[in-house]
């Protein structure tokens, strides 16, 4: 158990719909991370928070946005799906001021399944 | 910006073998980390072993280790004693100086066979 905490587990919709998936990060974590992984496809970086605040930005459709809140969990809205926004949403969470011994690994959530017919 | 390159996309190997999984790695950044992840067949990302670009030694973590070769820019991970529950993805990552986000290469596929 990675200490990363993301619903809903599984999410089926149709096109046009809008979903929001929710991440709780590892307790200490100010950072969050969302990463897209399509059917055998690597994972795509779509953004990152740090206590708040949005840190970097990646491949991230107009579609998509996310935030955190005060209390560190994060939330991705994804609108107007598409079939081919079908995929395995993760979130990971790290320590970004981590000690000597910390190598700034991200630890995921098991992800959330989400299929758009 | 960074880029992993992982070769293989799938890889065979028997029982009780040991398997090396190529990485190579692209950066202008002197300080830097890489990362080895698996994922099998149920979806979880789980951490193997990491490797700073400032560590002398390769990294091992049980029966994993990363051969580390700065200068041709490889980060190979090595899996002694293949067992069945190896079978699996396994993503090569870099992070870039700070703590910053993770890129991730396509990914090997490795069947582990009895």
């Amino acid at each position: 158990d990675s200490g990363v905490t993301q619903t809903p587990k599984h999410l089926i919709t149709a096109t046009g719909q809008r979903v929001t998936l929710r991440c709780s990060p590892r307790s200490g974590d100010l950072s969050v991370y969302w990463y897209q992984q399509s059917l055998d496809q690597g994972l795509q970086f779509l953004i990152q928070y740090y206590n708040g605040e949005e840190r970097a930005k990646g491949n991230i459709l107009e579609r998509f946005s996310a935030q955190q809140f005060p209390d560190l969990h994060s939330e991705l809205n994804l609108s107007s799906l598409e079939l081919g926004d079908s995929a395995l949403y993760f979130c990971a969470s790290s320590v970004v001021r981590g000690g000597p011994q910390s190598t700034g690994e991200l630890f995921f959530g098991e992800g959330s399944r989400l299929t758009v017919l | 910006a960074q880029k992993i390159t992982q070769t293989q996309p799938g890889m065979f190997v028997q029982e009780k073998e040991a398997v090396t999984l190529d990485c190579t790695y692209d950066t202008s950044d002197q300080s830097y980390g890489l990362f080895w992840y698996k994922q099998p067949s149920s979806g979880e990302m789980i951490f193997l072993i990491y490797q700073g670009s400032y560590d002398e030694q390769n990294a091992t973590e049980g029966r994993y280790s990363l051969n580390f070769q700065k200068a041709r820019k490889s980060a190979n991970l090595v899996i002694s004693a293949s067992q069945l529950g190896d079978s699996a993805m396994y993503f090569c990552a870099m992070r870039d100086g700070g703590f910053q986000k993770l890129v991730f290469g396509t990914g090997t596929r490795l069947l582990v066979s009895p």
